[in-house]
């Protein structure tokens, strides 16, 4: 099954502002909303965003999500030693009939 | 509490079947999906099916399709992911998770993972 592209590692000092992409095709992200998931190490996934730039209660507003056409990105600004984790992109698959995930990315602080 | 509780680690030799339960409990079952996601060491998330726990219907990723079997009970509110035939590749966290009425399309609430572990 086919996965979302995401480069494997970003990083940054605290305080500044990294950005994750996610790259995808015309049945995942070019024609469904777009999830990121934060996970810690030895810990299950959490969502961070959903439908694109929604955020859930309790996730702070420096983590921020936006989309265009094939393609997503997830922006920490304001990064704190905290966010040191797995960052994945999701989309439904139209092809999959179930969501596609991406590679994920390692975010180091 | 909303919560999703799994069934605790399996080791398993290779050709043999597990089969994990996902507990849930503070909010409606049969409201959602149930889905099962699965990650190998060191790899990333890997979708592998889900069911409607209100019908039993089930939608399996094609890759695990003849060996993935999802039930539910709907009077103790959990969900079952047998697999069979079991591989060493198939070593991983496997976590169940859903979508509450917080969200949308999104899964919001997931189990703690059950590592499976497939060795001879």
């Amino acid at each position: 099954q086919s996965v979302l592209t995401q480069p494997p590692s970003a990083s940054g000092t605290p305080g500044q502002r990294v950005t994750i992409s996610c790259s995808g095709s015309s049945s995942d992200i070019g024609s469904n909303t777009v999830n990121w998931y934060q996970q810690l190490p030895g810990a299950a996934p959490k969502l961070l965003i959903y439908n694109g730039n929604q955020r859930p209660s309790g996730v702070p507003e420096r983590f921020s999500g936006s989309r265009s056409a094939t393609s997503a990105s997830l922006a920490i600004s304001g990064l704190q030693s905290e966010d040191e984790a797995d960052y994945y992109c999701a989309s439904w698959d139209d092809s999959l009939n179930g969501p596609v995930f991406g590679t994920g990315t390692k975010v180091n602080v | 509490q909303v919560q999703l509780v799994q069934s605790g680690a399996e080791v398993k030799k290779p050709g043999a079947s597990v089969k994990v339960s996902c507990k849930a409990s503070g909010y409606t079952f049969t409201g959602s999906y149930m889905h099962w996601v699965r990650q190998a060491p060191g790899q990333g998330l890997e979708w592998m099916g889900s069911i409607n726990p209100n019908s039993g219907d089930t939608d399996y990723a094609e890759r695990f399709q003849g060996r993935v079997t999802m039930t539910r009970d709907t009077s103790i509110t959990t969900a079952y992911m047998e697999l069979s035939r079991l591989r060493s590749d198939d070593t991983a966290v496997y976590f169940c998770a859903t979508e509450t009425a917080a969200v949308t399309d999104a899964f919001d609430l997931w189990g703690q993972g059950t590592l499976v572990t497939v060795s001879s």
